[in-house]
């Protein structure tokens, strides 16, 4: 199984800072046959589902800020929020879909400074 | 609006059974691979199963494979999870998760319930 690591476990910033979350997987989740990175990043405030904020490594989903982006390829991957706003608070998670266990990473928590 | 609504959790013995089901609406749920996910309390997300449009092919996590089955009714739009041999460490908020395209299994998961919470204790 493709095991998923991220970095740091938590983190503080002060509002209207940059976070940067890093995620690294065991194997490549780089599909060659279409050049897709098989990666995604979500969301998760306390006592709410998971939210989709990026797939395919760097496609912002619809309605999420720009101030997310993800940018990365093969193991090692990053979320990146350019300017931190109270609302984000929460726990980060990226996620390989590359082969059918579907790895979760162990989340990084982001709080305010 | 597109909606997934989970039921069935509760408290179970070891060794009981458990069946989830999850109903979703405002989307065509046949063409989309659907999968189950859980948190344990305080903890992190771990995948658990999945299956395809069609309910054709299925997938389990090592941890649950030989227990948990996937499976789906498209005429009634509803995803199940049936849990045989629970174990403590079954314990967790059960999600189902709806994948971003259609006919994919390999995808993110674009869409979430809000989870129904299954506890084994004896």
């Amino acid at each position: 199984d493709i095991v998923m690591t991220q970095s740091p476990d938590s983190l503080a910033v002060s509002l209207g800072e940059r976070a940067t979350i890093n995620c690294k997987s065991s194997q490549s989740v780089l599909y060659s046959s279409n050049n897709k990175n098989y990666l995604a990043w979500y969301q998760q405030k306390p006592g709410q589902p998971p939210k989709l904020l990026i797939y395919w490594a760097s496609t912002r989903e619809s309605g999420v800020p720009d101030r997310f982006s993800g940018s990365g390829s093969g193991t090692d991957f990053t979320l990146t929020i350019s300017s931190l706003q109270a609302e984000d608070v929460a726990v980060y998670y990226c996620q390989q879909y590359y082969s059918t266990s579907f790895t979760f990473g162990p989340g990084t928590k982001v709080d305010i400074k | 609006e597109v909606q997934l609504v989970e039921s069935g959790g509760g408290l179970v013995q070891p060794g009981g059974s458990l069946r989830l089901s999850c109903a979703a609406s405002g989307f065509t749920f046949s063409s989309y691979a659907m999968s189950w996910v859980r948190q344990a309390p305080g903890k992190g997300l771990e995948w658990v199963s999945a299956i395809s449009g069609s309910g054709g092919s299925t997938y389990y996590a090592d941890s649950v494979k030989g227990r948990f089955t996937i499976s789906r009714d498209n005429s009634k739009n509803t995803l199940y999870l049936q849990m045989n041999s629970l174990r403590a460490e079954d314990t967790a908020v059960y999600y189902c998760a709806k994948v971003i395209r259609q006919q994919l299994v390999r995808n993110a998961f674009d869409i979430w319930g809000q989870g129904t919470m299954v506890t084994v204790s004896s």
